[in-house]
């Protein structure tokens, strides 16, 4: 069955880094987008960043445009998320979710991990 | 950016009712549209997809419609494992999500 699971997270300070990683188990990761989605503490799912079966395409939300870089290593089934520059309101949980259509990345979010939480603050 | 507006923001509801959930575009999206259930503490699952097709498992008191910018999610007999936060996302351009429907029991 399709795994997801997210690790990194923890407690950092505004203007610090973090990287996040998703590993994924029971598909063939190479062939799907993967996304990030995060959820601040009681509040609903912002969608953070998408990239491309390959690697070769990337998007961001404006909210972490400049800040926040995706990649993936396909010979390890890993995503990562780099955060840089955190704010207190990148506070949230982190999920990783794998897209739904063969070499998509542009579809709906079919399976998620269990996220992971970023807290920032000082 | 395509904004998406759901609502109502709550909803309060018996075992049995039919329950719609509304959410309007900002522009159009082309169907691209997918309806998620999320309860506290877990990951949002996903129900429907490209407006109306149902995801392997969903039951199917779950239906969804729409076109353009305007979708609705109906759950036509509320049954207890349903009272969660439901929420819409648009996938037509990147991703935006609804602000989300709590349907808690009246």
């Amino acid at each position: 069955q399709v795994q997801l699971v997210e690790s990194g997270g923890g407690v950092v300070q505004p203007g610090t880094s973090l990287r996040l990683s998703c590993a994924a188990a029971g598909f063939t990761f190479s062939n799907y987008g993967i996304h990030w989605v995060r959820q601040a503490p009681g509040k609903g799912l912002e969608w953070v960043a998408v990239i491309s079966y390959d690697g070769n395409n990337k998007h961001y939300a404006d909210s972490v445009k400049g800040r926040f870089s995706i990649s993936r290593d396909n010979s390890k089934n890993t995503l990562f998320l780099q955060m840089n520059s955190l704010r207190a309101e990148d506070t949230a949980v982190y999920y990783c979710a794998k897209d739904y259509h063969l070499y998509g990345s542009g579809g709906p979010l079919q399976y998620w991990g269990q996220g992971t939480l970023v807290t920032v603050s000082s | 950016d395509i904004q998406m507006t759901q609502s109502p923001s709550t909803l309060s509801a018996s075992v049995g009712d039919r329950v719609t959930i509304t959410c309007r575009a900002s522009q159009s999206i082309s169907g691209g549209l997918a309806w998620y259930q999320q309860k506290p503490g877990k990951a949002p699952k996903l129900l429907i997809y490209k407006t109306f097709n149902l995801e392997g498992g969903v039951p199917s008191r779950f239906s969804g419609s729409g076109s353009g910018t305007e979708f609705t999610l109906t759950i036509s007999s509320l049954q207890p494992d349903d009272f969660a936060t439901y929420y819409c996302h648009q996938y037509n351009t990147y991703g935006t999500f609804g602000q989300g429907t709590k349907v808690e029991i009246k």
